[in-house]
């Protein structure tokens, strides 16, 4: 099935560092939301982003949704241990079914 | 709020049989749920779409004679893997949609099911 492209694929960095990723498609998307899943655990819902433009925080997390649709961003600000994990994008873009694709997974691991 | 469970958490069954899987929405009330599969470091793929009342709807390639889904309720829907071989073997996910927050495209997720086949 269709996925989003995940960027970059899995990072180390220090705590207290930022971290930023990305998810882009070759389609119009008309929502876009961030998930972060821990092992063996369901995803668990970090920001979600309805307007082309929109920028939305969650505590040190801030998200943006690209102006062209086509593209979403997610900054990590000050990065700690337990925010080891993979970050999921996913995205709708057909009204009324609510069906999201998800991106490929950016894997993140804070070195203490 | 918005609370989604799964049982059982890990089950593993012997290739032939039939398993069951239920996912509950514990403190609201979900007309569309849905079931993933993921297998080890990789995304999430859409199996169906279960709504209330109705026949799921299947994703392109998925089986719906083998993963058989049935949402009887506002706050239940069960995916059963019948006849299981040992390339189900996998990591079921579902989630669920609040009915009562309107077109909100946010779901929210159950804590899987590990399958194992033998």
């Amino acid at each position: 099935g269709q996925q989003l492209n995940q960027s970059p694929q899995s990072m180390f960095i220090q705590e207290g560092e930022d971290v930023s990723m990305n998810c882009t498609s070759s389609s119009i998307f008309n929502t876009w939301l961030w998930y972060k899943q821990d092992p063996g655990e369901g995803p668990v819902l970090l920001i979600a982003l309805y307007k082309a433009g929109e920028l939305t925080s969650n505590g040190r997390l801030t998200a943006q949704f690209g102006i062209t649709r086509k593209d979403s961003f997610l900054n990590i600000s000050a990065s700690i241990p337990s925010d080891v994990g993979i970050y999921f994008c996913a995205g709708t873009y057909t009204s009324g079914t609510y069906k999201y694709i998800f991106g490929t997974g950016t894997r993140l691991k804070v070195l203490a | 709020g918005a609370v989604v469970s799964q049982h059982p958490s890990w089950v593993i069954c012997k290739s032939g049989t039939s398993v069951k899987i239920e996912c509950r929405s514990l403190d609201f009330q979900a007309t569309t749920m849905f079931w993933y599969r993921q297998f080890p470091k990789q995304s999430l793929m859409l199996m169906a779409t279960s709504n209330e009342g109705s026949k799921a709807t299947y994703e392109q390639g998925v089986e719906k004679d083998k993963f058989l889904i049935n949402h009887a309720s506002l706050t239940l829907s069960t995916l059963t893997v019948t006849s299981a071989h040992p390339e189900d073997s996998s990591f079921y996910i579902c989630s669920a949609r609040d009915f009562h927050r309107g077109n909100t495209y946010e779901q929210y997720f159950g804590p899987g099911t590990r399958l194992t086949v033998t």
